[in-house]
């Protein structure tokens, strides 16, 4: 157990809905990480907050949007769904703000079917 | 751009059989190093890293070696287990740069 939590395991929506991923990071850790896994585009990495703050920017899209709160759990929002957004969400966390050698704990991500 | 390249899967073992699993990488930098093993429905886990050329990470059996010279962190296991079965991710990432670059894994499956 890694101890990042992410809910729900699995999500079944259909095209134009909007859904969010919840993710709760290790006691202690500051940044949360999301990441999306799919068999075409491999893990690619798409938002990371540190404290609250959006510290760094990868393949996300606009229709997609991210946010940490004050606890430090952090949401993903998806809105207008197509169906190549049918993929596997991964939550990560570490402790400080993403030294290059850091370890990152991922949860056991988020599965979502857009039909 | 930055990027991990890996061989293709699925590698499929017998038990005991030695296991390599190539990967190299481009970078601009100078890259800190990582394999992530996932086990079926579970999220990645740190499997070993190696930080400056030269070093050779290792867990559970495991070793990587930074090879500056190659660019490549190939991952090595001498005995594998049927319960190594899984997918193995090499990634990379850089000073200043806080996310990691992944490669797109290989799967491996040992029989017994």
């Amino acid at each position: 157990d890694s101890g990042v939590t992410q809910t729900p395991k699995h999500l079944i929506t259909a095209t134009g809905q909007r859904v969010t991923l919840r993710c709760s990071p290790r006691s202690g850790d500051l940044s949360v990480y999301w990441y999306q896994q799919s068999l075409d585009q491999g893990l690619q990495f798409l938002i990371q907050y540190y404290n609250g703050e959006e510290r760094a920017k990868g393949n996300i899209l606009e229709r997609f949007s991210a946010q940490q709160f004050p606890d430090l759990h952090s949401e993903l929002n998806l809105s207008s769904l197509e169906l190549g957004d049918s993929a596997l969400y991964f939550c990560a966390s570490s402790v400080a703000q993403g030294e290059s050698n850091e370890k990152l704990f991922f949860g056991s991500g988020t599965q979502l079917s857009v039909l | 751009g930055n990027s991990v390249t890996q061989m293709e899967g699925p590698v499929t073992l017998s038990e005991e059989a030695f296991l390599t699993i190539n990967c190299t990488y481009t970078a601009t930098g100078y890259p800190s190093l990582f394999w992530y093993v996932q086990y079926p429905g579970e999220g990645l886990q740190l499997l070993l890293k190696a930080t400056k050329a030269d070093d050779k990470g290792s867990n559970k059996g495991f070793e990587a070696t930074y090879r500056k010279e190659t660019t490549s962190f190939h991952l090595e296991k001498g005995s594998v287990q049927v319960s190594d079965s899984a997918v193995y991710f090499c990634a990379l990432a850089l000073t200043g740069r806080r996310a990691l670059t992944f490669g797109s894994g290989t799967r491996l499956q040992v029989q017994p």
